[in-house]
């Protein structure tokens, strides 16, 4: 069973416009909340991350907010530009081990 | 650039057969973690090492193996490869056992024919 779930494997935004990833998890043991984005042939780079006491990290155009109630997270990007395109992982960890989501390969058009 | 590096970058290889894949953490970095990505899959947390010792396992199957050395680099060892071992092997370091970003090498594609 998966503990960590980002149910929508695709997203196409317009350039310009907010790109919202989300993320469900079924654990309450994560205590860290992380976002990689993953171009082709490379391996994930860090993007944001956000710890469990908080709610809302921003980080210029990157900002990610947690619902501990509802087990969710997500990744808000404003305003998204053909540059995004990349594949999102969310990733959470606990005592530095992280258990990564399968992906949402974001489509940022002109 | 990451900073950790992975070698080779591609494998082509035969079922059956082993190899080798390595890794060479951050400057500093004393955790090294091993991930696969099969094709529509996520990251697959494999094992980690924190300054030589074993200190984590996750899917890792009996026939995969790794070690870490004194000069903190690591070595995954893949052994009766199956044509479902084709994936991308990931290595990733971070500086403690408990801090959470980790820092990925480029990856290394292994194809078993």
């Amino acid at each position: 069973d998966q503990q960590v779930k980002q149910n929508s494997p695709s997203l196409s935004v317009q350039e310009g416009r907010i790109s919202i990833l989300n993320c469900d998890y079924t654990n309450s043991m994560f205590d860290y909340f992380l976002w990689y984005k993953k171009y082709p042939a490379e391996g994930p780079t860090f993007l944001i991350s956000i710890s469990s006491i908080k709610d809302k990290n921003e980080d210029g155009r990157f900002t990610v907010f947690l619902n501990k109630s509802a087990k969710h997270l997500s990744l808000h990007i404003v305003p998204s530009q053909p540059g995004d395109s990349a594949v999102y992982f969310c990733a959470l960890g606990s005592q530095g081990n992280l258990i990564f989501g399968k992906g949402t390969k974001l489509s940022v058009k002109p | 650039d990451s900073g950790v590096t992975q070698t080779p970058k591609h494998l082509i290889t035969a079922t059956g057969q082993r190899v080798t894949l390595r890794c060479s953490p951050r400057s500093g970095d004393l955790s090294v973690y091993w991930y696969q990505q099969s094709l529509d899959q996520g990251l697959q947390f494999l094992i980690q090492y924190y300054n030589g010792e074993e200190r984590a396992k996750g899917n890792i199957l009996e026939r995969f193996s790794a070690q870490q050395f004194p000069d903190l680099h690591s070595e995954l060892n893949l052994s009766s490869l199956e044509l479902g071992d084709s994936a991308l092997y990931f290595c990733a370091s971070s500086p403690v056992i408990t801090y959470n970003e980790q820092f990925f090498g480029p990856g290394t594609r292994l194809t078993v024919l």
